[in-house]
């Protein structure tokens, strides 16, 4: 079946912190993976994409990694700013009957505080 | 920017009513489709449209219709509302080229009592 976990489920830190968020994944066969960024009461916005020939990409403070062969991923948030406070969601998209069909995480829901 | 519009971001319905929620979508994306948000489960896909009057089931799509009459609309129908319908409904698109982001409007939140 295919699966995207993510961890933790919830993080908070304070202003100026780094943090790391965590996905791991068994689609198969694999396209692409993103993740996107939910603030409350909006829709997902794309952050970045990794691909299966990538290790690692980065949008400004934020610095995505993919190791293809483990399955997994992470999103790494440098000086974290009060407005990095959202859901971040891991999104695994795979080939599938002729279509590219996306499964998505759970979610990680961080709170950067003062 | 693509912009994705849907039409209501709060709607309140009675068990048993019709309901529709609409989305719209203004880069001319092919393709278009419509989640439900529940807290722990993540996004599931109720229907997609490759094209106008195509449409195709998702892994949730019991209880639920689409239309697409035009290219940039895109509508979800609740023929008989019920409680476990109750959610968060997300409305995306993107176009045709591989590995294209989704691109979300800012959802309906839709209580059913």
């Amino acid at each position: 079946k295919n699966q995207v976990e993510q961890s933790p489920q919830s993080l908070i830190i304070l202003e100026g912190k780094n943090c790391t968020l965590q996905c791991n994944y068994t689609v198969s066969p694999f396209s692409n993976l993103r993740w996107y960024k939910q603030d409350t009461g909006r829709g997902p916005v794309s952050l970045t994409i990794m691909t299966f020939s990538e290790n690692t990409k980065s949008n400004g403070r934020y610095t995505a990694t993919l190791d293809a062969d483990t399955k997994q991923s992470s999103l790494h948030i440098t000086a974290s700013q009060l407005s990095d406070s959202a859901s971040y969601i891991c999104v695994v998209t795979f080939a599938s009957g002729g279509y590219q069909k996306v499964t998505f995480g759970t979610g990680t829901k961080l709170q950067v505080i003062p | 920017d693509v912009k994705v519009t849907q039409s209501s971001r709060y709607l309140v319905k009675r068990t048993g009513e019709k309901v529709f929620l609409e989305c719209v979508q203004d880069m001319d994306h092919e393709n278009m489709f419509w989640y439900r948000q529940d807290p722990g489960l993540g996004l599931r896909l109720i229907y997609f449209s490759y094209d106008v009057k195509m449409k195709e089931k998702g892994d949730i799509p019991e209880g639920y219709s689409v239309s697409r009459e035009k290219k940039e609309r895109f509508s979800l129908i609740l023929e008989s509302a019920s409680t476990n319908q109750t959610s968060m409904y997300l409305c995306a698109s993107r176009t045709g080229t591989r590995n294209s982001p989704l691109h979300f409007g800012n959802g309906t939140r839709l209580t059913v009592t």
